[in-house]
């Protein structure tokens, strides 16, 4: 069974930095690419960046918002995918969701069958 | 980035009617002859659902009532006869470019 779960939310400070983290299962992520949505409270979804898989050489891309601020890396040894957050903003609160796109649909860029419950975060001061 | 615009922002529904909701990228998002939209049901508390890919492509497990149409810049999602379940926010997304952006919800309630 597929499983992702993410982890590491909470409250941080404006300007500050936090580690979210993906831990999969029943999958191999070095196989996988992995993306990062997310959601502020009262809006709606937004895209905040992915890291392909090693077969795409672990290509990293980013949202707008986002762009020079997060980073995404993976650790295949424990099936874990981060997302590193630095300069942190109010609008930055969110819930932030992992994800896993659908294995072999047929395109290099596919959209999101399995995701994590989602880990909060906060940015206040 | 590419816009992506839907319509109705909310909409509410008698059980057992149709519902349509309508989904206008701001290019082409067609790739290799495919149409690289998908759509989501997101209810609160838990992390959206897949439900269709590729324009009209029903993921595994997901309602017949469910069905997408529409190719090029123009997509639709339409519930056949709706269900007090299927009050959700419903969104498209395109996939054919990072950054892979989502349309703004469309609400969904029960008239």
């Amino acid at each position: 069974e597929v499983q992702l779960v993410d982890s590491g939310g909470g409250l941080v400070q404006p300007g500050g930095s936090l580690k979210l983290s993906c831990k999969v299962s029943g999958f191999s992520i070095s196989d996988s690419a992995i993306h990062w949505v997310r959601q502020a409270p009262g809006k709606g979804l937004e895209w905040v960046g992915r890291i392909r898989s090693g077969a795409y050489n672990s290509a990293t891309a980013f949202g707008t918002s986002v762009k020079g601020r997060f980073t995404i890396s993976r650790d295949d040894s424990t099936n874990t995918a981060y997302l590193q957050m630095n300069s942190l903003k109010i609008e930055d609160t969110a819930v932030y969701f992992c994800s896993r796109p659908i294995p072999n649909c047929g395109s290099v860029s596919c959209p999101f069958d399995s995701w994590g419950q989602g880990t909060l975060v906060t940015v206040s001061s | 980035d590419i816009v992506m615009t839907q319509s109705p922002d909310s909409l509410a529904v008698s059980l057992g009617e149709r519902v349509t909701v309508n989904c206008k990228s701001g290019q082409s998002i067609i790739y290799n002859g495919k149409n690289s939209l998908a759509w989501y049901q997101h209810k609160p508390g838990q992390p959206p659902k897949l439900l269709i890919y590729w324009a009209s492509t029903r993921e595994s497990g997901v309602p017949a009532r469910f069905s997408g149409s529409g190719s090029g810049t123009d997509f639709t999602l339409t519930i056949t006869s709706l269900q007090p379940e299927d009050v959700a926010v419903y969104y498209c997304q395109q996939y054919y470019a990072t950054p892979h952006t989502f349309g703004q919800g469309t609400k969904l309630e029960i008239k």
